[in-house]
């Protein structure tokens, strides 16, 4: 069965510090990746998506991510964080031609202090 | 418009009791979730409609059952409620593109409905 991990369970920056959220996955095969953000109180909502191309994903309020093959790695990245920022950030993944439910990560807290 | 809605936003029991939460999408998606938040946070996925078919059932107790009377609603029914069954409870729905690629589309969350059992 396929993983996500996410190592760092909680993250504190200040901010305009650079932020890197990690995200590595145990499937061997074709994936779909996405991050996930779920700020305080509210429900998730998509941040970014990798499905093919180019492996460097731009996504909403200056977020990037980078699918590394060789590294089964989806890391999020963002080069100066602000205070609204402040969020869970969840890694997910799908298998192509497989089941197409997501295995999410178990979530990445970032608290950014103005 | 809201995409996906879910009701009540916050439900309050005692143990032992019976409840409901709807869910519906106006997205025209073929597939609906049933996601459980627990207080760490962790997101596990509970059941899975596709046009009205269940097509995935996790390890979720039989207390819980899914009714999808259209392609837009997916209502969680929920007997004899524990304690153990607080938690926040998403709804979701997703284009399913099907073929060998499967689904590439993005899941879009409902609001969430937060179950207290006292």
């Amino acid at each position: 069965a396929q993983s996500v991990s996410q190592h760092n369970h909680h993250v504190i920056l200040s901010e305009a510090a650079s932020l890197e959220l990690g995200c590595n996955y145990s499937y061997g095969g074709t994936v779909n990746l996405f991050w996930y953000v779920q700020y305080p109180g509210q429900h998730l909502q998509l941040l970014l998506k990798y499905f093919s191309g180019d492996p460097l994903v731009k996504g909403i309020k200056g977020f990037e991510a980078e699918f590394i093959k060789s590294k089964f790695s989806f890391n999020l990245r963002k080069p100066s964080v602000q205070w609204s920022d402040t969020a869970e950030y969840f890694c997910a993944v799908t298998k192509a031609g497989g089941s197409y439910i997501p295995t999410f990560g178990r979530g990445t807290s970032l608290i950014v202090h103005p | 418009d809201t995409a996906v809605s879910q009701t009540p936003k916050y439900l309050v029991t005692q143990m032992g009791n019976d409840k409901s939460i709807k869910c519906e999408q106006n997205l025209g998606h073929d597939t609906m979730y049933w996601y459980k938040q627990d207080s760490k946070k962790f997101l596990k996925i509970m059941f899975s409609y596709n046009n009205k078919e269940l097509i995935i059932n996790e390890t979720v107790p039989n207390r819980f059952s899914p009714k999808s009377p259209d392609k837009a609603h997916l209502n969680l029914h929920i007997n004899s409620l524990e304690l153990g069954d607080s938690a926040v409870y998403f709804c979701a729905s997703s284009q399913d593109l099907g073929g060998l690629a499967g689904p590439t589309d993005t899941q879009y969350f409902g609001p969430g409905t937060r179950l207290t059992v006292l």
